[in-house]
């Protein structure tokens, strides 16, 4: 099974900082890499897949690279709606496994 | 608009069995397959299987083979996932997802409101 790993678990920053995410998997997943924010009480909502490519209505600030077993989100000018916790998540594997996740927090 | 509408919390004793079901519009039952996953309090998510509603056909992740049972009604354009034999592990919040077709396997662009299943 491929295992995914975000660093930090937690991050504090403010807002209009730029903060980065990073997820490794275990083996290769090629670009098969998507990102999503997760806020209190509410399901994950889809930012980014195939590691790169912005979901529809995400907003710009977001973006990701990486390919094979590393990947990162970067996220431009963090704005007060983006304190949340974020997780990757690897489709390259039947199972579709997430990272433990990193909490953005103020 | 993609809407998957939940049922409500259920709290179910351990070796018993509960089912959940996701009622979904905007034609997503008929142009997409639907994952089922759950997320353990302060954990990451984890997926359980998917169904492809209009045909029926379902696949689980091993560990809940034997275990949980995904179905589709094509009238009421809803489908169900039964689990079984639950243990205190299983609590958690149950999410129906819209598969997004990225490569071979998907990614989730649509998730229901979610479904907290206590077990005690």
């Amino acid at each position: 099974d491929i295992q995914m790993t975000q660093s930090p678990s937690t991050l504090s920053a403010s807002v209009g900082d730029r903060v980065t995410i990073t997820c490794r998997a275990s083996q290769s997943v090629d670009n098969w890499l998507a990102w999503y924010q997760q806020k209190p009480g509410k399901a994950p909502n889809l930012l980014i897949y195939e590691a790169s490519t912005l979901q529809n209505g995400a907003p710009s600030r977001f973006s990701g690279t990486g390919s094979g077993t590393e990947f990162s989100l970067t996220i431009d000018s963090l704005q007060p709606d983006d304190f949340a916790t974020y997780y990757c998540q690897e489709n390259k594997s039947f199972l579709r496994t997430f990272g433990q996740g990193t909490k953005v927090e103020v | 608009q993609v809407q998957l509408v939940q049922s409500g919390s259920e709290v179910r004793r351990p070796g018993s069995s509960v089912k959940v079901s996701c009622t979904t519009s905007g034609g997503t039952f008929e142009s997409h397959t639907l994952s089922w996953l759950r997320q353990a309090p302060g954990q990451r998510p984890e997926w359980v299987g998917y169904i492809i509603p209009v045909q029926g056909i379902s696949q689980v992740a091993q560990q809940f083979r034997g275990r949980v049972t995904l179905t589709a009604d094509r009238a009421t354009k809803t489908i169900y996932m039964d689990m079984r034999r639950l243990t205190f592990d299983d609590a958690g919040v149950y999410y129906c997802a819209r598969d997004q077709i990225s490569g071979f396997y998907t990614v989730f662009d649509s998730w229901g409101q979610g479904t907290l299943i206590s077990v005690s």
